[in-house]
């Protein structure tokens, strides 16, 4: 049983370019939540997707877009890098919108010189 | 503002120490907790949760945790800790108003335990 995956597992990029960071949902998940892990801190939710549509989003700019396909995986899109988004993302899954435990993918590290 | 907070950031033991962790929570509803850990080089992995029913309750590796609602708290225990148990291990809630699913994490604490 797969658990969930994330590409790439490292990345660095420069200001203002942008970025798309991949997530594979754990098997028979449908439910695909982003968070952003800074150093020495606790995540942070950034959004979360069913069905395809993004249903709760936490307190990061617009910058910070998601996607979510047919096969429940998901996309994570920053534009506009800022030195400030270097962290940690980490995706999780679930299984529909309830209250179940979430699951969490090892992460991609993103760097922004 | 709803918040988690763990009050140690870090804490050294020795092994077969008793370790208590602390987490607090600002919300009057209805919760579900969590505790996650995170080994030196892997990704988080789920400990305990808590739901509903018993508020003791236990989960992987001998860890245990008690929800005290009265004090809105949620601590992290385990009669004898193992060099293996080193890790960082942050309380989590969801379950706040409009947030389905939308997991809350305090700022982790860092545990090291010695030989």
């Amino acid at each position: 049983d797969a658990g969930v995956t994330q590409s790439p597992t490292h990345l660095i990029k420069t200001r203002g370019q942008q970025v798309t960071l991949r997530c594979s949902p754990k098997s028979g998940h449908d439910t695909v939540s982003w968070y952003q892990q800074a150093l020495g801190q606790g995540p942070q939710f950034i959004f979360q997707y069913y069905e395809e549509e993004e249903r709760q989003r936490g307190n990061f700019p617009d910058r910070f877009s998601g996607h979510q396909f047919p096969n429940y995986s998901s996309e994570l899109n920053v534009n506009a890098l800022l030195l400030g988004d270097s962290a940690l993302y980490l995706c999780a899954s679930s299984w529909g919108q309830d209250r179940g435990p979430q699951y969490f993918g090892p992460g991609t590290r993103l760097l922004v010189l | 503002a709803q918040s988690v907070s763990q009050h140690n950031h870090h804490v050294i033991l020795s092994e077969a120490a008793s370790l208590e962790l602390g987490c607090n929570y600002s919300y009057g509803g209805t919760v579900n907790l969590f505790w996650y850990v995170q080994y030196p080089g892997q990704h988080l992995q789920l400990l305990l949760k808590y739901f509903s029913g018993d508020p003791l309750v236990k989960g992987i590796k001998g860890f245990e945790a008690e929800f005290i609602k009265s004090k809105f708290s949620f601590n992290l225990r385990k009669p004898s800790v193992q060099w293996s148990d080193t890790a960082e291990y942050f309380c989590a809630v969801n379950g706040f108003s409009g947030g389905y699913n939308k997991l809350i994490f305090g700022a982790g604490t860092r545990l090291a335990v010695h030989p």
